[in-house]
Formats: structure tokens, sequence, C-alpha cells
């Protein structure tokens, strides 16, 4: 069965532009969530998305946003992109249900902003 | 909300000894507590993981322990080889939310 699949796996932007990344999820996982993953910050939880419903939210500013199609795809867009959002950013998916949690991750975006 | 510290940053061991992480966190409610390996320019991977009804799994050369009352979990690799080098993360999910919360990560060499 396929794995969770990201796209683009590597974008170059420009600070000020916006971009959106693509996740999709394991057939069946109906949850997915987005990571940015950094040297000296290890694996921060950006949101995660239910049944076409952000569920929980991290601390990251508004510029982050995301979406969940009813094929449970999920869109992460960040915009007026700065320096520091130079990331790999990861996403997970899951069944999503109390004892059936097992999330598996994608193999990532990396975005540099120049 | 839930927090995780997960110890040493590095840990360098020569083949074939063991190497042991551990991890502390703070949300008592939390039940549910993998452990993924990341290999350089690859995804994170799940290695083992380990439910709040149990104190200990052992999958081949890797086991996970979970205390509930001191709140720590530890990851064991007996006999490690050299592929086995990686950054290692441990997690905690929040009961309430389903959220998984990561620690710092450990990277582990293992020397030939």
């Amino acid at each position: 069965k396929a794995g969770v699949t990201q796209t683009p796996r590597y974008l170059i932007k420009t600070r000020g532009q916006q971009v959106t990344l693509s996740c999709s999820p394991i057939s069946g996982h109906r949850s997915v969530s987005w990571y940015q993953q950094t040297p000296g910050q290890g694996l921060q939880f950006l949101f995660e998305y239910f049944s076409e419903t952000q569920r929980n939210k991290g601390n990251f500013p508004g510029r982050f946003s995301g979406r969940q199609f009813s094929n449970s795809r999920s869109e992460m867009n960040v915009s007026t992109l700065e320096l520091g959002d130079s990331a790999l950013y990861l996403c997970a998916s899951s069944w999503g249900r109390t004892g059936d949690t097992e999330a598996f991750f994608g193999q990532g975006t990396r975005l540099t902003v120049v | 909300g839930e927090n995780v510290e997960q110890h040493p940053s590095t840990l360098s061991v020569q083949e074939g000894d063991s190497a042991v992480i551990k991890c502390t966190y703070s949300d008592s409610a939390s039940n549910y507590f993998p452990w993924y390996k990341q290999e350089l320019g690859k995804r994170p991977q799940l290695i083992i993981d380990i439910r709040s009804n149990v104190g200990e799994k052992k999958d081949q050369r890797i086991a996970v322990t979970l205390n509930k009352t001191a709140k720590h979990f530890s990851l064991h690799i007996t006999e490690t080889q050299p592929e086995d080098s990686a950054v290692y993360f441990c997690a905690a999910q929040e009961a309430s939310s389903y959220k998984l919360i990561f620690g710092s990560g450990t990277r582990l060499l293992v020397r030939p």
C-alpha cells in the first residue's frame, strides 16, 4: 500500500512570496499532521486535520495555515515568507482514533527562502 | 500542554555495545509513546511504540520501557550496528488531543 506522499520535494522561494505544500496520506487515514523540522528546533507541531477540520494547532503565526479535502489530502500554506521559514516540512498521517494512532511520515518538502 | 525532554543530544558507542536514550514527559494523561529513527536525508520512521498500559515492549534488538509514575520512558538498543547510526526522536501523545509532541532528538553514532 502506498505511503505518505508529499509534493513538491524541494522548493526555493523569495521572501514575501507564498507557498503551498501538499500531503497525500495513506489510504484510509483521516488524520494529517504537519511539522516543521529545523536543525536547532527539532520537530515542531504546526497543526492537525481530521475529517476536513482542524483539530489541533501549534504555536505558529497566522501566516501558516492549512486545509484538508474530502479525500483526506491536505495542503499547507505559508504566506509572506521569511528567511526563518526555511526548513523541512513533514506531514504524518494516521487513523486518528483512540488506540489507533500510529503516525507515518512523508518524505518532506524542503523549503528554502532566499 | 505536553512537554517532552530527551537526553542525551548525542551518543557515541562502539559497535556491539548497548545504547540507551531517555525521555521525560510532563502530562500524566499522555498515553502513547512512539520512537522514530531518522537517517540522514530521510523521513522519520516509526521503530517501536508503547502504550501507557504496558511497562515494556521488545522487538528484536530494540526495547522501550515506560515508568508512568516517574513520567519517563527509554529506548534501549542492544548489540548496536553501524546501520543504527541515525537521529532518534521520542514523542508523547496528548490524551486529550491526539497531538504528538517530540523530544529534541538524539544523534547516535555507532563506531565500527
